[in-house]
């Protein structure tokens, strides 16, 4: 079945930086675009980043640009999000998401279980 | 950006009624590009609805979803137990930014 799963989530001080990956498996990685989405602890959903099925195209939230690199490797069936200058408001559920329809702006389905990100010194 | 805004903020209703949950959007969505999702306490978000009306695959027919141009609404036509969690719309219509409405939590009495 097909199966998400983040990892790399942690407490770090604001300023550093994280590297969160997610693992897939189930589906032909290489042919969807991917997404991460965010959850600030007791809040609602954010979109955060995708990338396309062949990593040539990458939307960022305005919230995250600049600081954010999401990236992916097929051969792996990895997707990566590198997190630097963590701001405390960067607290947050991370989770790892396929794009429903193959293409980058979609629905997501499924959902991975998410790996907790807590920036605080 | 698309903003989605969601009401109510809270809706609480017995098993067996029927629940009506609304998404409105501050401009038109293009193909009625709108989903909806359940999210149970402690869980990942699970997708229900698609294309404004197409059901998940495994999603009971109790869901619907409805709508066209800026107004959404999900339905639940016969609420159980189960069916306690907040539940999110989202657009895609068009390149990102993709953005998700504030959220309805239904309680069960």
């Amino acid at each position: 079945q097909v199966q998400l799963v983040e990892s790399g989530g942690g407490v770090v001080q604001p300023g550093r930086s994280l590297r969160l990956s997610c693992a897939a498996s189930g589906f032909t990685f290489s042919s969807y675009g991917m997404h991460w989405v965010r959850q600030a602890p007791g809040k609602g959903l954010e979109w955060v980043a995708v990338i396309s099925y062949d990593g040539n195209t990458k939307y960022y939230a305005d919230s995250v640009n600049g600081r954010f690199t999401i990236s992916r490797d097929n051969s792996k069936n990895t997707m990566n999000l590198q997190m630097n200058s963590l701001r405390a408001e960067d607290t947050a559920v991370y989770y790892c998401a396929r794009d429903g329809h193959g293409g980058y702006y979609d629905w997501f389905d499924p959902w991975g279980l998410g790996a907790l990100v807590t920036v605080s010194s | 950006e698309i903003v989605l805004t969601q009401s109510p903020g809270t809706l609480s209703l017995s098993p067996g009624e029927r629940a009506t949950l609304s998404c409105r959007a501050s401009q038109s969505i293009t193909s009625n590009y709108l989903a909806w999702y359940q999210q149970k306490p402690g869980q990942a978000p699970r997708l229900l609805i698609y294309g404004a009306s197409s059901r998940a695959t495994g999603i009971p027919d109790r869901f619907s979803g409805s709508g066209s141009g800026t107004d959404f609404t999900l339905t639940i036509s016969r609420l159980e137990p189960e069916d306690a969690a907040v539940y999110y719309c989202q657009q895609y219509s068009g390149p990102p930014p993709l953005t998700f409405g504030g959220g309805t939590k239904v309680e069960i009495k």
